[in-house]
C-alpha cells in the first residue's frame, strides 16, 4: 500500500507563533493531497485541497490567511498555522492521493497540536 | 452536494460474532466510489474496503464484506469472526466529482467485549 508520513506527530506552541505540519507522500507522487481537522470524537472536516503546482482550494469558513497550505512538489504539502491561539488547538491529518487510484486516499497518522 | 448517513453513534459486538455497521448516502454523480475507513486509538486511518459505485459485485476483503444496495443509496459493512482488534470508530466516506474530494460519515464506535 501507500504510505503518507506527517511529521511532528505532536508539537506544543506558544499563543501567536506560528507552526508547520509536513505531509510526504513516501512511495508514490502525490497529485493532490488534502488537510483535515478532526475534534475529539468527530469526524474529520475538510479544511483544503492542494495540487502540486498550484493554489490550495479552501473549504467555506476555513480562514486562508491563518492555515497557509503549500504544495511545492509531488511528495510534499506543508500546512502552516500561523498566529496560534489556543483554538487552534485540534489533530490535524493529510491525505494523499496519487494517479494510480481513483478517489481513494492514503492518510498521515496525524499531528495534535496544542496551543498553550 | 453529496452526504454520507451513519445512523449508529455506537455498536458493540462480542468477539468471534458478526456484526453489521449501516452507511446510506446520497450523490448526484452517476459515477462514484465507497469506502470504510478504520480509526484505532492510534487515530491512523485504515482503508478497511472500497466499493466502485459500478460493479454490481459486493467488496469482500477477508472477514470484511460489504452490502452495496445502489438503488437504496445504502453501503454497509459486515465484519464477521469479530477481533479484539477491530474494536474502532469506523468511518463509512463516499468520492465523486472532478475534485476527488472524499465526504465522511459521522462515524460508529465500535465496541468488540471478550
Amino acid at each position: 500500500g501507500a504510505v503518507v508520513s506527517q511529521h511532528p506527530s505532536w508539537v506544543i506552541c506558544k499563543s501567536g507563533t506560528s507552526v508547520k505540519i509536513e505531509c510526504r507522500s513516501l512511495d508514490f507522487q502525490a497529485t493532490t493531497m488534502f488537510w483535515y481537522r478532526q475534534f475529539p470524537k468527530q469526524s474529520l472536516m475538510l479544511m483544503a485541497t492542494s495540487n502540486e503546482g498550484s493554489k490550495a482550494t479552501y473549504e467555506q469558513g476555513v480562514e486562508k490567511d491563518k492555515f497557509l497550505i503549500n504544495h511545492a512538489s509531488l511528495t510534499l504539502s506543508t500546512l502552516t498555522v500561523t498566529s496560534a491561539h489556543p483554538e487552534d488547538s485540534s489533530f490535524y491529518i493529510c491525505s494523499a492521493r496519487g494517479t494510480r487510484w481513483d478517489y481513494e486516499q492514503f492518510f498521515g497518522p496525524g499531528t495534535r497540536l496544542t496551543v498553550l | 452536494a453529496q452526504t454520507v448517513t451513519q445512523s449508529q453513534p455506537e455498536m458493540s459486538v462480542q468477539e468471534a460474532e458478526t456484526v453489521t455497521l449501516s452507511c446510506t448516502y446520497d450523490t448526484s454523480e452517476s459515477d462514484y466510489y465507497l469506502f470504510w475507513y478504520k480509526q484505532p486509538p492510534s487515530r491512523q486511518m485504515i482503508l478497511v474496503i472500497r466499493q466502485e459505485a459500478y460493479k454490481q459485485q459486493n467488496a469482500t476483503e477477508n472477514r470484511f464484506s460489504v452490502n452495496f444496495q445502489k438503488a437504496a443509496k445504502s453501503f454497509s459493512l459486515k465484519i464477521s469472526d469479530s477481533q479484539l482488534g477491530d474494536a474502532a470508530m469506523y468511518f463509512c466516506a463516499q468520492g465523486g466529482g472532478s475534485n476527488y474530494k472524499l465526504t465522511f460519515g459521522k462515524g460508529t464506535l465500535l465496541t468488540v467485549n471478550p
